[in-house]
């Protein structure tokens, strides 16, 4: 059974970092893309980042480009997102999800999703 | 900056068929988008339903598909049950890696 155990959310004033981290179980994390999308209370899906199976290949949206990083340690199948220079708007459930395979642009699709991580930027 | 525009409340009554669907503000969706569709329920995760136009994600039963129906991506639902009654995202790839949501539809069956 495909996991995805997202963790690291919290309160964090505006300017802060923090780091999320989403540990994957019950597939071959080496072999599929990655993405976190988030939700701002109230509000509907975006999409924040994507990274390749291989790391070789990032992806983000324009609200987060220079702020974010998203990566991966395939040894340890776990996907990372390290937050810099938070601000209000960032305050969201931030999603981990399972692209869904292949060899094209296709590949990133959101396929598995985890329960997600509350993460409330505010002083 | 394009739009990804859905319908933003639909009803079906139970055991009818709706179609939502995903467009662009600007342009026509095709296969090259690679359209996909989520359902959420309030304080749930979202489930894929399909993905890639019209492949169904794992356990998604049959009465899920999905489509290009003119320049938009389509969500169809045959015989729609109560506990269909969620909220649906479409998105869509607008290349170079770059994914956009749509705005969501909230169905109702009623």
């Amino acid at each position: 059974e495909v996991q995805l155990l997202e963790s690291g959310g919290g309160l964090v004033q505006p300017g802060g970092s923090l780091r999320l981290s989403c540990a994957a179980s019950g597939f071959s994390f080496r072999s599929y893309a990655m993405s976190w999308v988030r939700q701002a209370p109230g509000k509907g899906l975006e999409w924040v980042s994507s990274l390749s199976d291989s790391s070789g290949s990032t992806y983000y949206a324009d609200s987060v480009k220079g702020r974010f990083t998203i990566s991966r340690d395939n040894s340890k199948n776990t996907l990372d997102l390290q937050m810099n220079s938070l601000r209000a708007e960032d305050t969201a459930v931030y999603y981990c999800s399972k692209g869904v395979g292949g060899t094209t642009f296709a590949k990133y699709a959101f396929d598995m999703w985890g329960q997600g991580t509350l993460v409330a930027v505010s002083s | 900056q394009t739009v990804v525009t859905q319908e933003p409340s639909f009803s079906v009554s139970p055991g009818g068929t709706v179609t939502l669907t995903c467009g662009l503000s600007s342009g026509s969706v095709s296969t090259s988008n690679y359209p996909s569709w989520y359902q959420q329920t309030p304080g749930q995760a979202p489930r894929t339903l399909i993905y890639s136009t019209n492949t169904r994600s794992s356990g998604v039963p049959d009465r899920f598909s999905g489509s290009i129906l003119g320049n938009k991506a389509a969500l169809t639902i045959t015989g729609a049950q109560a506990d269909d009654e969620s909220d649906y995202y479409c998105v869509l790839h607008m290349g170079s890696g770059i994914w956009v949501f749509g705005g969501g539809t909230k169905l109702t069956v009623l």
